[in-house]
């Protein structure tokens, strides 16, 4: 079945050791997003490629970085964690960025931050 | 400033009631998205509205999109347990992403 996983499914890591986390999708979409989501919130956009042009959100801290290798793989690498980077950060992605394509979610990694 | 208003944020009702979550702006929503999102799994969607006035069924769920295109909500007939969950509203802009802020449901049996 055609779908997006992410790996791991649960990472700790020491607060300012560096991490990073996979996001893999079948699906031959054009564009992959970045979400943090924090408990019974939102999620909120980190940033997206649509292909290889990187689309960062402009609260998006610094510390927070992504890579897209090619149309399969996106990683997420969080250069420093704090405690308050905590949370589950989903990957998504989707056919083209307007408004009728459905968003395609990966089941998350949940980031542990100790 | 919250571009997309949604309510309730959080909603605990008894199996068989029915309830009803809104998404709201300021703006004209060109289409307008609702996502379900289960405990510890990404949000799947439900259903993507585009037609001012629009009604559409999914089951028991039933999602209307306002005439003036500013508005949304989502009726649930005789809530289940399987039910419970984030609800989210997702607003397209052009490829700018604008969720709502979610409604937290739970459903007792």
């Amino acid at each position: 079945d055609a779908m997006v996983i992410q790996n791991p499914r649960y990472q700790v890591t020491q607060f300012g050791k560096p991490v990073t986390l996979s996001c893999s999708q079948t699906l031959n979409h054009n564009v992959m997003y970045w979400y943090q989501q924090k408990s019974s919130q939102a999620p909120k956009l980190l940033f997206h490629y649509y292909d290889k042009d990187f689309n960062n959100e402009a609260d998006t801290p610094d510390n927070f970085q992504s890579r897209r290798p090619n149309t399969s793989f996106c990683f997420l690498d969080i250069r420093s964690p704090g405690l308050g980077d905590a949370a589950m950060y989903l990957c998504a992605t989707s056919r083209g960025r307007g408004g009728g394509n459905e968003q395609f979610f990966g089941p998350g990694t949940r980031l542990t931050v100790l | 400033t919250q571009l997309l208003e949604q309510s309730p944020q959080f909603l605990s009702i008894q199996e068989g009631e029915n309830l009803t979550v809104y998404c709201n702006s300021s703006s004209v929503f060109s289409s307008l998205q609702w996502y379900r999102q289960e405990p510890g799994e990404g949000p799947v969607l439900l259903v993507t509205v585009v037609t001012g006035g629009e009604v559409k069924k999914l089951k028991r769920l039933t999602f209307q999109f306002g005439d003036a295109r500013k508005d949304s909500s989502l009726h649930i007939t005789a809530a289940q347990t399987g039910d419970t969950g984030l609800y989210l509203c997702l607003w397209n802009q052009g490829g700018k992403l604008i969720f709502g802020q979610g409604t937290e449901l739970s459903v007792k049996p």
